[in-house]
């Protein structure tokens, strides 16, 4: 079966710093997969997604950045976070021709 | 823009009773979703609608879309603690990209 991990599940971060969050799918190959953040637990803002490796498209200009190194592998960063980077960040996985998204847990991130 | 608008925002209830929650939108949806969200935790996908008209049922949750494929309603008969949580409806924009609504946030108190 598939999984989806995500990690880590909370962070906290200074103002300036920089940020790496990692998403992983086993038990599949070649899917897509996307970076959603989510506000105070409302409605999720799609911020990039990749149908290949090395295949990023960004859907929101803002102060992060993605990567796909490997093909089950999704990274988010930032070189200096910002207070606004604070929320809720979500990996999801697809595969083309699939109606729904399988979700992470989450990282909480809280900027200082 | 096409964009998904929820009601409720919020609705706290007690055990036993039932409520609907609805999802709409100006524009026309090949599919819509149904995702429910524990805090703390990812969105678990509940239904896929897929035919306007269509109706599916989960247990105690019904789930319709309407017949012009622009919106469409949760319906929970009596409700249970833990049924509480954040629903979320989602349908894919003429982008391909999947976009949510803002959720309907359930408290069911025992």
């Amino acid at each position: 079966s598939q999984t989806i991990h995500q990690w880590p599940a909370t962070l906290v971060q200074p103002v300036g710093s920089p940020l790496s969050l990692e998403c992983t799918v086993e038990g599949t190959s070649n899917p897509n997969l996307y970076w959603y953040r989510q506000a105070a637990g409302r409605g999720l803002q799609l911020l990039f997604y990749s149908v290949g490796i090395g295949q990023i498209s960004s859907e929101v200009p803002q102060n992060l950045s993605a990567s796909r190194p490997q093909d089950r592998q999704f990274i988010l960063s930032s070189k200096k976070l910002l207070l606004s980077d604070s929320g809720f960040y979500l990996c999801a996985w697809t595969r083309t021709g699939f109606y729904g998204y399988t979700f992470g847990s989450g990282t909480r991130l809280t900027v200082v | 823009t096409q964009l998904l608008e929820q009601s409720p925002q919020f609705l706290s209830i007690q055990e036993g009773e039932n409520l609907t929650v609805y999802c709409n939108s100006s524009s026309v949806f090949s599919s819509l979703q149904w995702y429910r969200q524990e805090p703390g935790e990812g969105p678990v996908l509940l239904v896929t609608v897929v035919t306007g008209g269509e109706v599916k049922k989960l247990k105690r949750l019904t789930f319709q879309f309407g017949d012009a494929r622009k919106d469409s309603s949760l319906h929970i008969t009596a409700a249970q603690p833990g049924d509480t949580g954040l629903y979320l409806c989602a349908g894919y924009n003429q982008g391909g990209k999947l976009i949510f609504g803002q959720g309907t946030e359930l408290s069911v108190k025992p």
